[in-house]
């Protein structure tokens, strides 16, 4: 089965904490693809990060940074120094086939980051 | 500017009608996607089309249906036989491995 987990329905810091949002998946594909999408109030979905199965090089991009671990199938996403900016709902996803052609999506964080 | 367009942004519509949403996009993207949005859920995949005149069901297609005819566009239809229209419905593309996303349509039945 494939399935993304994020058991993190919301999250409240004060800004500028670090926070870290939960992601585990279970997939038996061995190539296999994990996202991370932001969702601001607007309601689009905005593209974070892409990383390959065979890729657990972790990566960090300005305040954000992500933690792949294989041996957990988790996919962890963590910002630091919060800000306001940040708050949005986040949904961590599973792509599978070729090119990830399609997309299973957890149910998503609720960020909230308080002045 | 490229990018994904769906509308109108907000759709009310009576109990036993069907209404078609429009996507189009001008990134050049073969492959389409609808999605739909419930509150405190994930994107759960209704249609998707990996090319012109082709597309398969996703995960909920019951109820709804598609057309793409020109690369540009892929409108979906929600029929009277889809039981709890209420939603947000979002539009994507694809170019690789990412997908790239609308705006958004919220969709009222009453």
């Amino acid at each position: 089965a494939q399935k993304v987990t994020q058991a993190q329905t919301e999250i409240s810091v004060v800004e500028k904490e670090d926070v870290t949002l939960d992601c585990v998946y279970e997939t038996r594909d061995t190539t296999y693809y994990l996202f991370w999408y932001k969702q601001p109030p607007s309601g689009e979905l905005v593209f974070l990060i892409r990383r390959n199965s065979f890729d657990e090089q972790n990566e960090i991009s300005g305040r954000y940074s992500w933690n792949f671990q294989k041996s957990t199938s988790s996919f962890n996403f963590t910002i630091t120094a919060s800000q306001v900016v940040d708050s949005a709902v986040y949904f961590c996803a599973l792509g599978r086939g070729s090119s990830a052609s399609k997309i299973i999506f957890g149910s998503g964080t609720r960020l909230s980051i308080r002045p | 500017d490229g990018g994904i367009t769906q509308s109108p942004k907000y759709l009310f519509r009576k109990e036993g009608q069907n209404v078609t949403l429009s996507c189009e996009q001008n990134l050049n993207h073969d492959a389409m996607y609808w999605y739909r949005q419930d509150p405190g859920q994930g994107l759960r995949l209704i249609y998707y089309s990996q090319i012109v005149n082709d597309f398969q069901k996703g995960d909920i297609a019951e109820g709804y249906s598609v057309s793409r005819e020109k690369k540009e566009s892929f409108p979906l239809t929600v029929t009277s036989a889809q039981k709890n229209p209420t939603a947000f419905y979002l539009c994507a593309s694809r170019r690789g491995y990412e997908q790239y996303f609308g705006p958004g349509t919220r969709l009222t039945v009453t």
